[in-house]
């Protein structure tokens, strides 16, 4: 079956840095998605990873490892507007489309 | 430069009652997505289009389900005999086709909260 799992919720202070972790089980796989979502709102996308590693944008980075259906997203120099809901999402169809298959999230809350 | 769009915002509507919800895509992307996100969940997918064709619908929950994409750009979801379990906000989003592999970023419209009393 699919399944992606993610914490729930976090919580952590402005300026400091916050890993969210992503574990994946899917049946195939062709790169994982991160998502910021604030409530009310439209998710946006925030990095994309298809090889093992870490990929680096700005405050933002994301790392892979396929062997382990891991991932994470680490966020650096929190700020206040870095409260919003985590969403880590497979895409797990071959060729050049397909659907994303999401986790529940991780609500973030930055405290002063 | 708009982004995806989707119309109504909002929709409360009474169990048994027929809905229909618009999304009209970012210009030029050829793949359009349905999905259904509840209270505290991440997004559930429902159908893909690519171009008119619907691709992959193995996420609609069942008959009551369709949708539709005629030209190839917007596209519409319809609901038939809604029943309270269908209270959700009904994301839209849109990708660029490309060939040959890699990134296929896609962006969300604002969803629509479709209310079944």
């Amino acid at each position: 079956g699919q399944n992606i799992d993610q914490p729930t919720e976090m919580t952590a202070t402005e300026g400091a840095i916050v890993q969210i972790n992503c574990t994946y089980q899917t049946s195939g796989f062709n790169g994982l998605f991160w998502y910021q979502q604030h409530a009310g709102e439209a998710p946006t996308f925030l990095s994309y990873n298809v090889l093992d590693g870490l990929e680096e944008k700005g405050r933002f980075s994301s790392f892979l490892s396929r062997s382990k259906g891991y991932s994470y997203l680490l966020l650096k120099e929190l700020q206040m507007k870095d409260s919003a809901s985590y969403l880590c999402a497979v895409l797990d169809y071959g060729g050049s489309q397909g659907n994303l298959i999401f986790g529940k999230g991780t609500k973030l809350s930055v405290k002063p | 430069g708009a982004g995806v769009s989707q119309t109504p915002s909002n929709k409360v509507t009474e169990k048994g009652k027929y809905v229909e919800l618009r999304c009209d895509p970012i210009s030029g992307h050829t793949a359009l997505y349905w999905y259904r996100q509840s209270l505290g969940q991440g997004p559930e997918f429902l159908i893909y289009f690519q171009g008119t064709g619907a691709a992959d619908d193995s996420g609609l929950p069942n008959d009551r389900f369709f949708a539709v994409r005629p030209e190839g750009s917007v596209s519409t979801l319809k609901i038939q005999r809604t029943e309270r379990g269908d209270s959700a906000v009904y994301l839209c989003a849109s990708s660029l086709t490309y060939a040959g592999g890699g990134k296929v970023e896609q962006f969300f419209g604002p969803g629509t909260r479709l209310t079944v009393l």
